[in-house]
């Protein structure tokens, strides 16, 4: 079993749709979770951190949930800027400077 | 500030060949990475570097070497590529209490 699973996707949604994608995790003892963001043959970029408590930025929200050991991130009003790969990303240690487990993430498509 | 930046952006190398790919970042981090990206697996960790002169390995080391002489760079090596190495590398780098691991570019390999 992969340590980081995400839906490959893709997701294809018009603009100004909602959108969730989730991730589950097998190793328990992960402490720190993120959502980062990879353009078609760019970087990956942090997208947003996730907290137990949940937490918004905007348009996008994401929650973690330790007991069934999944997050999710969901989109509003969807762009065709969020056209991307949203890759969900595991840490053993707190912050990314612990190794970081990345899924091989959620391709979005977002059209007119 | 330049960020993170990785030379050669491609290359394309015969079985057998070697070469370096280098990694430098201008933030002063103290912690440097390196990734592969595979279609359908999330980035793997080669190896990794908390300061200057030290090196660890990651989840998939075998057939990379690394150096880190000086804190800004972190070269990564390959002495007898293979095919199996072809795959878009990233270098990441990230200062204990900050909370983004930057990424560079990537550099493009293809092992023929």
């Amino acid at each position: 079993r992969k340590e980081v699973e995400q839906d490959p996707g893709p997701f294809n949604v018009p603009e100004g749709a909602t959108v969730a994608f989730n991730c589950t995790y097998s190793n328990s003892a992960s402490q720190s979770f993120f959502w980062y963001r990879q353009d078609c043959r760019k970087e990956p970029k942090l997208l947003m951190s996730v907290y137990s408590s949940g937490n918004e930025d905007g348009r996008f929200t994401a929650q973690l949930n330790r007991a069934s050991q999944y997050i999710s991130l969901l989109i509003r009003d969807s762009k065709l800027s969020d056209s991307a790969t949203y890759l969900c990303v595991v840490s053993k240690g707190a912050g990314t400077a612990s190794k970081l487990t990345f899924g091989t993430g959620t391709r979005l498509q977002v059209t007119l | 500030n330049a960020g993170v930046t990785q030379t050669p952006k491609f290359r394309v190398l015969k079985t057998g060949q070697s070469m370096t790919l280098l990694c430098a970042q201008d933030m002063n981090h103290e912690y440097m990475y390196w990734y592969r990206q595979d279609p359908g697996m999330g980035l793997r960790l080669i190896h990794y570097s908390v300061g200057e002169g030290t090196t660890a390995k990651g989840e998939v080391p075998d057939g990379y070497n690394v150096s880190r002489l000086k804190k800004q760079n972190f070269l990564l090596g390959l002495e007898s590529a293979a095919p199996s190495q072809t795959s878009v590398y990233f270098c990441a780098s990230i200062n204990l209490g900050l909370y983004e691991q930057y990424f560079g570019p990537g550099t493009r390999l293809t092992v023929t």
